[in-house]
């Protein structure tokens, strides 16, 4: 079991640009998450998907969108980058809401 | 509403004991304590829910007082594999089922 992976690891960006952030997870789990780090200012939610089929906005969602693609994939997706969006991108997925959630390894994303 | 950590930093020579506080604003359902160490993602460390039922880890232990709407972690005896950031995440009575994160609480255990 390769657990929540994301990709890519790295990205550097210029003010304007698109991308999207894939995550995926190989445990069978209803939710998905998306969450940014900035220093200082732990976790902060951006998108969430109870369960496929459903997408709901975190607690920062402005200049993000999100896609479930089917149960195991959730995007993330940056349509025209600011340096604001500068940080650390983990997704992570859980059996349902409320239950422990199973982070990936991150994406770290500047923007120029 | 973020919950409010405390204390910011710890730092501790191995063997030492450790607390750390989580409290909202919010009556809360449940608190969950995640520890992340330097450069990797979060990984679970234990759930408390409402009613006082507790799921996660043995070597560390964890209350969660409804009435003042706080939830305690306490480290003891650490050992080096104890470092790291740890955060608390809150559910509140009423709202969805996502727990919203502290800003985290980065502990330091010295030889």
């Amino acid at each position: 079991n390769a657990g929540v992976t994301q990709t890519p690891k790295f990205q550097v960006l210029k003010t304007g640009q698109s991308m999207t952030l894939q995550c995926a997870q190989d445990m069978n789990h209803n939710s998905m998450y998306w969450y940014r780090q900035d220093p200082g200012m732990g976790l902060r939610l951006i998108y969430y998907s109870a369960s496929e089929g459903t997408t709901d906005k975190g607690e920062v969602p402005n200049g993000y969108n999100v896609s479930r693609l089917n149960k195991r994939e959730f995007s993330l997706r940056l349509e025209s980058a600011a340096p604001s969006q500068t940080s650390v991108y983990f997704c992570a997925s859980s059996k349902r809401e409320g239950d422990e959630q199973f982070f990936g390894p991150g994406t770290r994303l500047t923007v120029l | 509403q973020q919950p409010v950590q405390s204390p910011q930093a710890v730092i501790l020579r191995e063997g030492e004991d450790a607390v750390i506080n989580c409290s909202s604003s919010k009556a809360l359902y449940s608190v969950h304590w995640y520890r992340q160490k330097h450069g990797e993602a979060p990984v679970f460390l234990m759930i408390l829910l409402k009613g006082g039922e507790q799921k996660g880890h043995d070597k560390i232990s964890a209350s969660f007082n409804e009435k003042k709407q706080q939830s305690s972690l306490y480290l003891t005896a650490s050992q080096l594999s104890y470092s790291g950031t740890y955060f608390c995440g809150t559910e509140w009575k009423g709202g969805s089922y996502i727990p919203t994160f502290g800003r985290g609480t980065s502990l330091i255990v010295h030889p």
